[in-house]
């Protein structure tokens, strides 16, 4: 098994440009998740999809879209990137539609830089 | 909602020798609490995790966190590091009984064996 996997593990952007970040995993799980992480604050949610067809806004959901295609992949959007969103992006992902007490798999991480 | 404040953001200790790394949280219900680890240019893995129960949790890698709730603290410890636990450690807190998959992590404590 792969687990969660992410693509690109870098990119740099110019200031308006558009990307989309790819996430797959292969445990069938049915929840996924975006993150990003900046120094000194952690990582934050930007949005999560409990199951295949659903999508939710997490702290940080300004600047982003996302699609989960079906139970396997769950993409994230800059639909135009600003220098604020250069962060590494973390997808995770865990077993259950919904609920707090799941262990969260994550990917390697996108390195992003808007420039 | 929920926060986490994790005390230190850096910890420098010699092999061999004890380590605590703190956490405190804020939340008006209770809570699930997490510790991650993350390896340099790695996602985060889970170390262990406090559902209910006993307030004492054993985790991989001989890591041990304890649940005080009159002090809303869980602090992670480990009586002899290594040179590999060298990482970054990050607490995460989410509630009971939401439905949201809403955790929120603390900003991480770098932790670093010196040799």
């Amino acid at each position: 098994n792969a687990g969660v996997t992410q693509t690109p593990k870098f990119q740099v952007l110019k200031t308006g440009q558009s990307m989309t970040l790819q996430c797959a995993q292969d445990m069938n799980h049915n929840s996924m998740y975006w993150y990003r992480q900046d120094p000194g604050m952690g990582l934050r949610l930007i949005y999560y999809s409990a199951s295949e067809g659903t999508t939710d806004k997490g702290e940080v959901p300004n600047g982003y879209n996302v699609s989960r295609l079906n139970k396997r992949e769950f993409s994230l959007r800059l639909e135009s990137a600003a220098p604020s969103q250069t962060s590494v992006y973390f997808c995770a992902s865990s077993v259950l539609a919904g609920g707090t007490t799941d262990t969260q798999y994550f990917g390697p991480g996108t390195r992003l830089t808007v420039l | 909602a929920q926060s986490v404040t994790q005390l230190d953001s850096q910890v420098p200790v010699f092999e061999e020798a004890p380590v605590e790394l703190r956490c405190n949280y804020s939340s008006s219900v209770s809570v699930y609490l997490f510790w991650y680890v993350q390896y340099p240019n790695q996602g985060l893995q889970l170390l262990l995790k406090y559902l209910s129960g006993s307030t004492l949790v054993k985790g991989i890698n001989g890591f041990e966190a304890e649940f005080n709730k009159s002090q809303t603290s869980f602090h992670l410890r480990k009586p002899s590091v290594h040179i590999s636990d060298t990482a970054e450690y990050f607490c995460a807190v989410s509630h009971h009984g939401d439905n949201n998959n809403d955790m929120r992590f603390g900003a991480g404590t770098r932790l670093t064996v010196k040799p």
